[in-house]
């Protein structure tokens, strides 16, 4: 079945320490985003890309990293820049500009 | 830019009731309004959308209303059953400097009472 798969489910980091977050998609779809959710708010834009090799910073990309080497993936990177990283992180993919996006199943970052 | 504006943010029915959920957006231009659905702890699901050529659809208990004069547009949820309860975001798409991306209102958080 075709889907987006966000990987892993819970994730711990110390404090200083980078971490990838992982999301892949067999939807062929073009364009891929990132997004994060706080406790009782809504979806925040980290970064997005539209095409392989290129992506564009949403409204809170300090502190956070992305690449889009592959169709099918588009991990982001966490920081030690971004100072509040603890969050529910959401990906998520569109098959062209005329449908809505397919969402994963989230990545919860928690900082120890 | 698109802005979008959801209200109400929390939301108490009884099962069986009807709950409504409003958004508005500020871009003539956009022209997708799709609705998601997010249970705890998971992704938002598309429930249903609507684009600007039509003024309602509906999907079994599930309707979205749409007025293009005044922006808005409207999620009505009928004959509420508890595993309607989760958050709901609303969402218009922009064609300008975003390349086409979605606008998520803030969300509603539906609780139904048995």
């Amino acid at each position: 079945d075709g889907g987006i798969t966000q990987s892993p489910k819970y994730l711990f980091r110390k404090e200083g320490q980078n971490v990838t977050l992982s999301c892949e998609q067999n939807l062929n779809h073009d364009a891929m985003y990132w997004y994060r959710q706080d406790p009782g708010q809504g979806l925040r834009l980290i970064y997005y890309s539209q095409i392989v090799n290129d992506f564009q910073k949403g409204d809170i990309a300090e502190g956070y990293s992305v690449s889009r080497e592959k169709k099918e993936s588009f991990p982001l990177t966490v920081t030690s820049a971004q100072k509040n990283p603890t969050a529910f992180y959401l990906c998520a993919s569109r098959a062209g500009v005329d449908y809505g996006y397919t969402f994963g199943s989230g990545t919860r970052l928690t900082v120890v | 830019g698109e802005n979008v504006e959801q209200h109400p943010s929390t939301l108490s029915v009884q099962e069986g009731d009807s709950a409504v959920i409003k958004c508005t957006y500020s871009d003539s231009a956009s022209n997708y309004f799709p609705w998601y659905k997010q249970e705890l702890g998971k992704g938002p699901q598309l429930i249903i959308d609507i684009r600007s050529n039509v003024g309602e659809k509906k999907d079994q208990r599930i309707a979205v209303t749409l007025n293009k004069t005044a922006k808005h547009f409207s999620l009505h949820i009928t004959e509420t059953q508890p595993e309607d309860s989760a958050v709901y975001f609303c969402a218009a798409r922009n064609y300008g400097g975003s390349q086409g991306n979605l606008i998520f209102g803030k969300g509603t958080k539906l609780s139904v009472k048995p």
